[in-house]
C-alpha cells in the first residue's frame, strides 16, 4: 500500500452518462497528477496540482474533462458526457516538490459501454 | 507526442537470466530518468532512478546503465526471478517541467 488511495476501483458506466473518481493522496504531499492508462500502454499525463492551484492540463485533457483539489487535499476528476473512448485505468499520484518520486494509487478502471 | 522509446514490448527469460530493457529519449533537457515496475491490478511504483552525470546506478538486482551521447538508457536485472514478473516502465522528467513522461512499458515474464 503505497499510502495513496482512489475510490471507486472500478466504474461501470453508459455512454453520455458523467463520471467522477476521487483521490486522496500521501497527505503531506503538495503535488497531486493524475494519469490515463490504457491496455498496453505507459500512463499518460492528465493534469498536476500544487496544493489547491491547478498548474498544467494536457492536450488529451477535453472540455468533458475537469479536475478540482480543495483545500489542496484530495482531489476529483470528472468526465462528462462519457465516450466509449474515455475507457482507461485513471491514476492517481502524489509527491513532494519537484515530482521526481511519484506514488501512485491502484487506480480507478472506467468502462464505458 | 512519444517522447520516450522503450523496446521489447515484452520479452521471457529464464530465471536466473538477465533481462535488458532499453529506452531511448529525444529530448536533452530531460535530467532524471526513473524506472517503474507495475504488477496487475496496482500503479505503477518506482523502482530505481538515474540522473544523466553518471554511467551507471545499482540497486540491489537492478542496475541502470546511462548512455548520454547516444540518449539511451537501460534497465538489467541481475539474477532474475519469477517475481520480478510485471510490466516495467522507463520514464523521463525535466526540471523546466513537473510531469514524468512514460515509455510504452516491457511485459516481463520469468520463468522457473
Amino acid at each position: 500500500d503505497t499510502g495513496v488511495s482512489q475510490d471507486p476501483r472500478h466504474k461501470i458506466t453508459k455512454r453520455g452518462q458523467n463520471v467522477t473518481f476521487r483521490c486522496d493522496p500521501i497527505s503531506e504531499h503538495n503535488r497531486l497528477y493524475w494519469y490515463r492508462q490504457t491496455l498496453g500502454q505507459g500512463p499518460e499525463f492528465l493534469t498536476y496540482f500544487q496544493n489547491e492551484a491547478q498548474l498544467e492540463k494536457s492536450r488529451l485533457l477535453s472540455d468533458r474533462f475537469s479536475a478540482e483539489r480543495p483545500k489542496g487535499s484530495f482531489s476529483t476528476l470528472e468526465i462528462q458526457r462519457t465516450e466509449q473512448g474515455d475507457s482507461a485505468m485513471y491514476l492517481c499520484a502524489s509527491s513532494q516538490n519537484r515530482g521526481e518520486k511519484l506514488f501512485f494509487g491502484s487506480g480507478t478502471q472506467l468502462s464505458v459501454l | 507526442q512519444q517522447q520516450v522509446k522503450q523496446s521489447p514490448q515484452s520479452l521471457i527469460v529464464q530465471k536466473g537470466g538477465i533481462p535488458i530493457i532499453n529506452c531511448a529519449y529525444e529530448n536533452t533537457a530531460f535530467d532524471y530518468f526513473p524506472w517503474y515496475q507495475q504488477f496487475p491490478g496496482k500503479g505503477p511504483a518506482l523502482l530505481i532512478a538515474i540522473r544523466p552525470d553518471v554511467s551507471e546506478k545499482k540497486e540491489g538486482r537492478f542496475t541502470i546503465s546511462f548512455n548520454k551521447s547516444a540518449k539511451q538508457f537501460s534497465l538489467h536485472i541481475m539474477d532474475s526471478q519469477p517475481g520480478d514478473s510485471a510490466t516495467y516502465f522507463c520514464a523521463a522528467l525535466y526540471s523546466s517541467a513537473s510531469k514524468i513522461i512514460f515509455g510504452s512499458g516491457t511485459r516481463l515474464s520469468i520463468r522457473p
